[in-house]
């Protein structure tokens, strides 16, 4: 069974740094990227950015890039969502998702999500 | 601001049939495949389609997907109170170089 287990609710002050983890069971971990999506309080859905675990090259969206970093260890199956200095408008919920890829472009299995949570 | 545009709202009765658009344009919908997710109150979201029209296994045939041109359309039939959630399509685009998702729709089974 395909599963994505993320790890668990964070709550941190402005400023702080924080990573956050997802691992993957159940599938070739380096067969599919990883995606992070952002969903702030009452709002929709955001695409963070990818990872290619067998190589871990990542790109991100332009509302991200140099925002956060996403990377993964293909040696214990888990990928990752750091930030360096968190603002308050970081709160959300993060999930990751398996990319199915190729010329598909759908996210076929989603993490649980994290609560991260920002205040002062 | 969403690249791709939904209603904010759809609503309809049990058993009743309804459906949710998602605009888009030419480098995103209508070079690429669109996917569409349920997110139910409180949870991660879901696939429902994908490939514009293909439902994943154990996705009942009351769900169903197409796409013309730059638009695509989820459409549920035999609307279920259970039905009530959030619906979001998403698709690459080829000019950010990003995945992208809608902006949601809310359906609420009346």
């Amino acid at each position: 069974e395909v599963q994505l287990v993320q790890s668990g609710a964070e709550v941190k002050k402005p400023g702080e740094s924080l990573r956050i983890s997802c691992k993957g069971s159940g599938y070739s971990f380096t067969n599919y990227w990883i995606t992070w999506v952002r969903q702030m309080p009452g709002k929709g859905l955001e695409w963070m950015g990818r990872n290619d675990p067998s190589d871990s090259y990542s790109n991100y969206s332009p509302s991200f890039q140099g925002h956060v970093t996403i990377s993964a260890d293909k040696s214990i199956s888990t990928a990752y969502l750091q930030w360096s200095s968190l603002k308050a408008s970081d709160t959300a919920i993060y999930y990751c998702a398996r990319l199915y890829g190729g010329d598909s472009y759908y996210f076929d299995y989603w993490g649980q999500g994290t609560l991260v949570t920002v205040s002062s | 601001q969403s690249v791709l545009t939904q209603p904010p709202s759809v609503s309809a009765a049990p058993g009743q049939k309804v459906t949710i658009s998602c605009s888009g344009g030419s480098f995103n919908i209508e070079n690429n495949y669109v996917s569409w997710y349920q997110q139910l109150p409180g949870t991660a979201p879901k696939l429902l389609i994908y490939d514009n029209n293909k439902r994943p296994s154990g996705i009942p045939d009351r769900f169903s997907g197409s796409k013309s041109g730059t638009s695509a359309t989820l459409g549920i039939t035999g609307l279920q109170t259970g039905d009530e959630a959030d619906y979001y399509c998403g698709t690459w685009d080829g000019s950010l170089s990003a995945g992208i998702f809608g902006g949601g729709t809310k359906l609420t089974v009346l």
